[in-house]
């Protein structure tokens, strides 16, 4: 088990550029998660999908953030144009569809908008 | 709204001293609590849980975790703090999703002191 893989680690980008983070579920998992890590607001979640169907967006910040999930071993998380005050980082974790089966996280992407 | 609170930012402990890390939740339908620890540049990886039954329980790393229902309060404790144990600890709760919907709190900094 290879566990949740995000890409990239690390992502330095300009104010106005297009931002896309990725992100590999745990194979079997029927949920996933997209969370953002702040100073200011700690570890807040985005969206979150169930069998790659959207179910919760209401924590994306604005319409500059958009997430898809085209198939079950693949998820993005798009920022366009990115801000400074988007930098933090982003996580993405999985889970089974089990109340006892423990959240799964990758190790984010620290992303640094300047 | 739902909300977790963990009131200390810090803590500082001295290695071989025990360990006591709080979190209070809002009342809700019935939790599903959980802690996670988080090292420097890693994701968050699950300590413990607590679903239903004995409502002290046991973790991962020595560590374990008491629900007080009365308290509103699942409090992480440990008997004896290692110097590895220098990371963030999360308290996290699930009101009944059942599917790792979690909220979290804002995070404590450990730190061991030789």
């Amino acid at each position: 088990d290879a566990g949740v893989i995000q890409s990239p680690r690390h992502e330095v980008t300009e104010m106005g550029q297009e931002v896309t983070l990725r992100c590999k579920p745990i194979s079997g998992h029927d949920y996933l998660f997209w969370y953002r890590q702040t100073m200011m607001r700690g570890l807040e979640l985005l969206i979150y999908f169930n069998n790659n169907v959207p179910i919760d967006d209401s924590g994306m910040p604005e319409d500059r953030f958009s997430a898809k999930m085209p198939n079950a071993s693949f998820s993005t998380l798009k920022i366009q144009p990115s801000e400074p005050r988007d930098s933090a980082v982003y996580f993405c974790a999985s889970s089974r569809d089990r109340g006892d089966s423990p959240l799964h996280f990758g190790n984010g992407t620290r992303l640094t908008v300047t | 709204a739902q909300s977790v609170t963990q009131p200390d930012i810090h803590i500082t402990v001295s290695e071989g001293a025990s360990l006591e890390l709080r979190c209070n939740y809002s009342y809700g339908a019935t939790p599903y609590l959980f802690w996670y620890v988080q090292s420097p540049g890693q994701g968050l990886q699950l300590l413990l849980k607590y679903f239903s039954g004995d409502t002290l329980v046991q973790g991962i790393k020595g560590f374990e975790a008491e629900f007080k229902r009365s308290q509103s309060s699942f409090n992480l404790r440990k008997p004896s703090v290692h110097w590895s144990d220098a990371a963030e600890y999360f308290c996290a709760v699930d009101w009944g999703t059942g599917f790792q919907k979690l909220v979290f709190g804002t995070g404590t900094r450990l730190l061991v002191s030789p």
